[in-house]
């Protein structure tokens, strides 16, 4: 079956660091990858996503590759913001299914 | 604007009782799909529906059980409430695989 593997978390660091957050998947035929930001006490958003091999999705500063050959889509942003605390889901969605299935998430924590 | 809505956000119950948590979407989706989120787990498939009268299991479905009597709304009910279904619990939709899957809220239910 599908799996998505997140590293551990949570993840501190100061304001302006550079961030990567790893994400592995497992998945038959040629799923879209995703990642979803969830800030404290609210619902899951979007953050951005890649539909094919290679493609490099971004948003807010925020990226990621779609790497089929490492079966890979690590998040990196190049300088943190306290405003980007939150857990940090990675995704994936296969064309028999649709349902996403998550990793387990990574808390964030950015501080001044 | 198109939007899902969850209710109640939030919920205590007795264990045994029948719960039942609403979704409702105004996109007019056809996959709706009801997640429940715990700590160190991610978010876990309950069910899913890929359109009216469509309803199949997802890996956490036991306890749990749906219906599509049309296409904005899917209610997930919990025939007798177990403590070990404290949770919180998350309702999305999409229209097509790959695209955007959004997301509701969030219900927060405690069983005591």
């Amino acid at each position: 079956g599908n799996s998505v593997t997140q590293m551990e978390g949570p993840v501190t660091l100061s304001e302006e660091a550079f961030l990567t957050i790893n994400c592995t998947y497992t998945a038959t035929g040629y799923p879209s990858l995703f990642w979803y930001v969830q800030y404290p006490g609210e619902g899951l958003q979007l953050l951005l996503k890649a539909t094919k091999a290679d493609d490099k999705g971004s948003n807010k500063g925020f990226e990621a590759t779609y790497r089929k050959e490492t079966t890979s889509f690590h998040l990196e942003k190049g300088s943190v913001q306290v405003s980007d605390s939150a857990v940090y889901f990675c995704a994936l969605s296969d064309t028999g299914r649709r349902a996403l299935t998550f990793g387990s998430g990574t808390r964030l924590q950015v501080q001044p | 604007d198109a939007e899902i809505t969850q209710s109640p956000r939030h919920k205590i119950t007795e264990t045994g009782r029948q719960v039942t948590l609403a979704c409702h979407q105004t996109w007019n989706h056809n996959n709706m799909f009801w997640y429940r989120q715990d700590l160190g787990h991610g978010l876990r498939l309950i069910h899913y529906s890929y359109g009216v009268h469509d309803t199949n299991k997802g890996e956490v479905s036991d306890g749990y059980s749906v219906s599509r009597s049309n296409t904005e709304d899917l209610p997930l009910t919990l025939e007798s409430a177990a403590s070990s279904q404290t949770s919180v619990y998350f309702c999305a939709s999409t229209q097509t695989f790959g695209n955007t899957i959004y997301f509701g809220e969030g219900s927060w239910l405690t069983v005591v």
